[in-house]
Formats: structure tokens, sequence, C-alpha cells
């Protein structure tokens, strides 16, 4: 059973262009999660989502934020127009109902 | 609201010691708290957790233990070696409308000193 997987690792942008971060969950997992984490800090939630459906979207900016888990494919987390600040490393974790998370590799966007 | 706290931020300890870090947490609601360990640029990755039908839970060098009157849990870590050195982080399930978030207290980096 393979484990939660996300693309690319390691993305790199500049100023403005968009960013695109995918997460498969395990298998038989239907809630997807996504963290945010600056280096040397903690992980702060972003989003939680079902097929098809945000349940949970608090953390998450309000502009140029935005996330999908559609019925087929995986999840996909997209920043528009990224700023420098937005540099982190952005996990996804996947977990059946009222079970632990399990986390992804991570994907770590350095914006130029 | 939603909040966990985390104590200490940094702690570092003689090979061979124990390791203890605490948290609290406000939802008395929450019924479920896992411990992450995360070393450095790898994934968070699941090393205990507890429920709330529990006091304790043990596996191995590790233990965690909760007071649900106190909003309090801890992680134990005996004989620590220096593959313990990473960022442990807690968490506590909050649920809010029908949904579970995750919230995690803000890490204690654990150093290990041989």
């Amino acid at each position: 059973n393979a484990g939660v997987m996300q693309n690319p690792r390691h993305l790199v942008r500049r100023r403005g262009q968009e960013a695109r971060l995918r997460c498969s969950p395990m298998k038989g997992h239907s809630h997807v999660y996504w963290y945010r984490q600056l280096p040397e800090e903690g992980l702060k939630f972003m989003v939680y989502l079902q097929k098809e459906n945000i349940i949970d979207e608090s953390g998450m900016p309000k502009e140029r934020f935005s996330a999908e888990f559609p019925k087929e494919g995986p999840s996909i987390l997209r920043i528009q127009q990224v700023v420098r600040g937005d540099s982190a490393a952005y996990f996804c974790a996947s977990s059946r109902p009222y079970n632990e998370q399990f986390f992804g590799p991570g994907t770590r966007l350095t914006v130029l | 609201g939603e909040n966990v706290e985390q104590h200490p931020s940094t702690l570092s300890v003689q090979e061979g010691d124990s390791a203890v870090i605490k948290c609290t947490y406000s939802d008395s609601a929450s019924n479920y708290f896992p411990w992450y360990k995360q070393e450095l640029g790898k994934r968070p990755q699941l090393i205990i957790d507890i429920r709330s039908n529990v006091g304790e839970k043990k596996d191995q060098r590790i233990a965690v233990t909760l007071n649900k009157t106190a909003k309090h849990f801890s992680l134990h870590i005996t004989e620590t070696q220096p593959e313990d050195s990473a960022v442990y982080f807690c968490a506590a399930i909050y649920e809010i409308q029908g949904a579970q978030k995750l919230v995690f207290g803000q890490g204690t980096r654990l150093t290990i000193n041989p």
C-alpha cells in the first residue's frame, strides 16, 4: 500500500507565477488535509477536503489560494501570483474518518 | 478557540537520560492526541497517539500520558539515543461542524547529546 504521494517534491517559481501542488492520498483514505510549514516553524493547517467537498478552509489565505479534491484524481493546492512569502514546505496528509493522519513527503516551494 | 500550547520549544538532554514534552489544549471535547516526530527535511511521522478513554499508553521507550481534567498530555522518552534528535509536535483533534481538524503545537526541538 503506497503512502501519501506528493508532487512535485521541489518547485521553483518566479514572483507572479502560479504554483500547483498535487497530493494523492493513501488507498482507502477519503480525507485530505493541507498544511504549510515555514522554515524553523510548526505546521499550520490550511484546508480539509473530502471528495468534491471543502469541509474546512479556515486556514487558507483569502486571496490567491485555492484547493480542490475532485472525484477522480489527486487533490490540488493552487497558489496564484506567488510572492516570496509563499516559500515554504507544503505537506498533504490523508486519513480515514476519525483515524490518524499520514503525511506525504511534502513539496518545497521556492519563490524567486 | 482552537489552541494547543507545547513546551519547551527546545530541549537538550544527555544520551541515556529521559526527555519530557508537555502540551495543553483548550477544547474539552477533544478526544484524540497524536505525537509526530519530524527529522530535518523530512515529513512528520506519527510515533504514538492516545485517545481520551485511556490515561496512559506506552510503546517501548516512548509513553504518552493524558490528564483530561487538566487538559494536558505529555510525551516521555526514556533511555534517549542520538536518533531521537528531531522536532516533536503534539496535536489535538478539534471537531467543527462534524468535521475534524488536527491542531498542532508549536514543536519542540529535541537534541540528544552523546
